[in-house]
């Protein structure tokens, strides 16, 4: 089955401990980017790649990290959470050529206290 | 002023409603319109792509675009309450994947019995 696979699905932590929220794409698709999504502000996006080794930044890119070693894999990283990150993430993957769709994992709620 | 603008609702309705859903927007740059349907605990799915103005039809949805108005719709028909989603618009400059999307905050949807 086509997907985009976030890990973890809900994760609590505490402020400035490190953490990665994985993404894994089983279409081959070149493109890939993270979303965040607030209540009343909707999907912003903090960083997206549209291939191995190339990123950059999105609306919203401060307090978070990127890479993108391998084409399937984009993980994010917050190296140092604080609460306003408390928020709900998307990762989303879209093949260059098709025309402008996402498809989008199913989320993780991530909560910094 | 937000870019995308969409009434948050909640809308209810009762089953085989109509439902009109809006977006309206301020960049004349957008060219392609998006629709995502987003389930709690989901995330969002691709429902419409349409480019430029007028009308699409997919089944008992269709999507209507204005670009004169910059204003956007999407229509459903024999509404059911496996509809009740949140609905998301979204709207990009240029086609293909990894061009960014600027996404309305969504309207919640509840289609009752």
């Amino acid at each position: 089955e086509a997907q985009v696979t976030q890990n973890p699905r809900y994760l609590i932590t505490v402020t400035g401990k490190k953490l990665t929220v994985t993404c894994s794409q089983n279409m081959n698709h070149e493109y890939m980017s993270w979303y965040r999504q607030d209540p009343g502000l909707g999907l912003r996006q903090i960083y997206y790649s549209m291939n191995v080794e190339v990123t950059d930044k999105g609306d919203v890119p401060e307090g978070y990290k990127v890479s993108r070693k391998e084409k399937r894999n984009f993980p994010l990283i917050l190296e140092s959470p604080s609460p306003n990150q408390t928020s709900l993430y998307f990762c989303a993957s879209s093949s260059l050529g098709q025309g402008g769709g996402y498809t989008f994992g199913s989320g993780t709620r991530l909560t910094v206290v | 002023q937000k870019e995308v603008e969409q009434d948050p609702g909640p809308l209810s309705v009762p089953e085989g409603a109509i439902v009109s859903l809006n977006c309206t927007y301020s960049n004349s740059a957008f060219q392609y319109f998006m629709w995502y349907r987003q389930y709690s605990r989901k995330g969002p799915e691709l429902l419409m792509y349409t480019y430029s103005s007028g009308n699409k039809e997919d089944g008992r949805f269709t999507a209507q675009v204005d670009k004169s108005s910059k204003y956007i719709s999407l229509f459903i028909r024999d509404s059911q309450p496996s509809d009740s989603a949140t609905y998301l618009c979204a709207m990009s400059a240029r086609a293909g994947g990894g061009n960014k999307l600027t996404f309305g905050t969504g309207t919640q949807l509840k289609v009752e019995l």
